[in-house]
């Protein structure tokens, strides 16, 4: 089954805390990206990368970081979580068109 | 002017009824437009792509106004599976990056 997994679904964690989440996709696309969602913000743009070794900020990438060391993975780094990084964070992956975006089922993170 | 505007809502309206809501763009040079549905809390999924004039799927139906730039939205039939938050969404000028609207919440009732 084509799809995009993340891991994990929901952290609890504590401000300065490093974590990293996970995004893997099999559809054996080109373009990531990685999307955060607050109520009335809608979704920001927080890293994308056109292909390996190829990572750009999007929009919001304060206090993030991200790699592309495979084709099928990128994972997201919050060195130094604080609690205003609390959000819903999406991944995201498309063909190298990016017509179509096929989304990640989301990782729900509270930093306290 | 935010890039991508949409009407919050809510759209509250009876299981068969047409309903429409509106997405307004700043760049006039904008060629692509996508609508996608979220479902609380789960990830987006595309509804719909627009790169011409409209596009129509089934009970969907699609509509780009470049005069006034707005795309619409039109749900004939609205089932009570249409409930959910709708996005407008057009790529920025780079092609690599993408502008999204805040949705539009719709609540199909029985």
């Amino acid at each position: 089954e084509a799809q995009v997994t993340q891991n994990p679904r929901y952290l609890i964690t504590v401000t300065g805390k490093k974590l990293t989440v996970t995004c893997s996709q099999n559809m054996n696309h080109e373009y990531m990206s990685w999307y955060r969602q607050d109520p009335g913000l809608g979704l920001r743009q927080i890293y994308y990368s056109m292909n390996v070794e190829v990572t750009d900020k999007g929009d919001v990438p304060e206090g993030y970081k991200v790699s592309r060391k495979e084709k099928r993975n990128f994972p997201l780094i919050l060195e130094s979580p604080s609690p205003n990084q609390t959000s819903l964070y999406f991944c995201a992956s498309s063909q190298w068109d990016i017509r179509t975006q096929y989304f990640g089922p989301g990782t729900r993170l509270t930093v306290l | 002017r935010k890039e991508v505007e949409q009407d919050p809502g809510p759209f509250n309206v009876p299981e068969g009824a047409t309903v429409a809501f509106n997405c307004t763009y700043s760049n006039s040079a904008s060629q692509s437009f996508f609508w996608y549905r979220q479902d609380c809390r789960k990830e987006p999924k595309l509804l719909m792509s627009v790169y011409s004039s409209g596009n129509e799927d089934g009970r969907f139906t699609a509509q780009l106004n470049r005069a006034s730039q707005y795309i619409s939205l039109l749900i004939r039939d609205s089932k009570l599976s249409d409930s959910a938050t709708y996005l407008c969404v057009t790529p920025k000028d780079t092609g690599n990056q993408f502008y999204f609207g805040t949705g539009t919440s719709l609540t199909v009732i029985p």
